[in-house]
């Protein structure tokens, strides 16, 4: 079972809209990750948190994405305007719940459907 | 830019098989190699991992082998079940694993195993 629960499991939205996803880690995580999967196609690498700060982010993790951890508990992805291809599942992910510490264990994923 | 990707997007096997699922990565630099495994509406879970120091590891009815030379990497699942149907990606780290690298992806196969 992941250590980290993501909410919502499916969110349909209209093109434009803002959406906002939420990851929840059981245990106290400085360091997490946001991957994204279109549907059949590869686990692709958006952005890393640390301390509250972006770590290192890539050319998909434009102005239209933000992340940010509110409350110190719930670590989120905003995406601000969503277009049709964001329709995707999102992975929050960090390092460690596996076998050793140096694995990256994945949650459960939200699917967004945008329309 | 660097990649990693698999040369067979479906391999289909009798249950009880082996089953040898490919990788190549492009970036001579990659220091640390996971598989990972996805069921359908799930996150990627870790099968196995392998440091670039190392040839060969073997878990409970999988092997992963790495060949620098040709900067290849491969999957073997013994005795393959019914179970085992799923995505299965490679990923590498480009620099030193200290427990917060970014994980790429390669681009998945996808296993069938028919009973």
């Amino acid at each position: 079972e992941p250590e980290v629960t993501q909410t919502p499991s499916h969110q349909v939205t209209q093109m434009g809209q803002e959406v906002i996803l939420r990851c929840v880690p059981i245990s106290n995580h400085l360091y997490f990750y946001w991957y994204r999967q279109i549907l059949g196609q590869k686990v692709e690498f958006l952005v890393s948190f640390y301390n509250n700060e972006i770590s290192e982010k890539s050319e998909i993790f434009d102005d239209q994405f933000s992340v940010e951890r509110p409350d110190g508990s719930n670590f989120t992805l905003k995406i601000r305007s969503t277009k049709l291809e964001d329709s995707a599942m999102y992975f929050c992910a960090r390092w460690g719940g596996g076998p050793g510490a140096n694995v990256l264990t994945f949650g459960a994923g939200s699917r967004l459907t945008v329309l | 830019g660097e990649n990693v990707g698999l040369h067979l997007p479906t391999l289909s096997v009798q249950e009880g098989d082996n089953s040898i699922i490919n990788c190549a990565y492009s970036n001579s630099a990659s220091d640390y190699f996971i598989w990972y495994k996805q069921e359908s509406g799930k996150g990627p879970q870790f099968i196995i991992d392998i440091r670039s120091n190392m040839d060969k590891r073997q878990g409970q009815r999988v092997t992963v082998l790495l060949n620098k030379t040709v900067k290849h990497l491969s999957l073997q699942i013994a005795a393959t079940q019914p179970g085992d149907s799923a995505v299965y990606f490679c990923a590498e780290t480009r620099r030193p694993l200290s427990g917060y690298s970014t994980l790429t992806f390669g681009k998945g196969t996808m296993l069938l195993v028919s009973p």
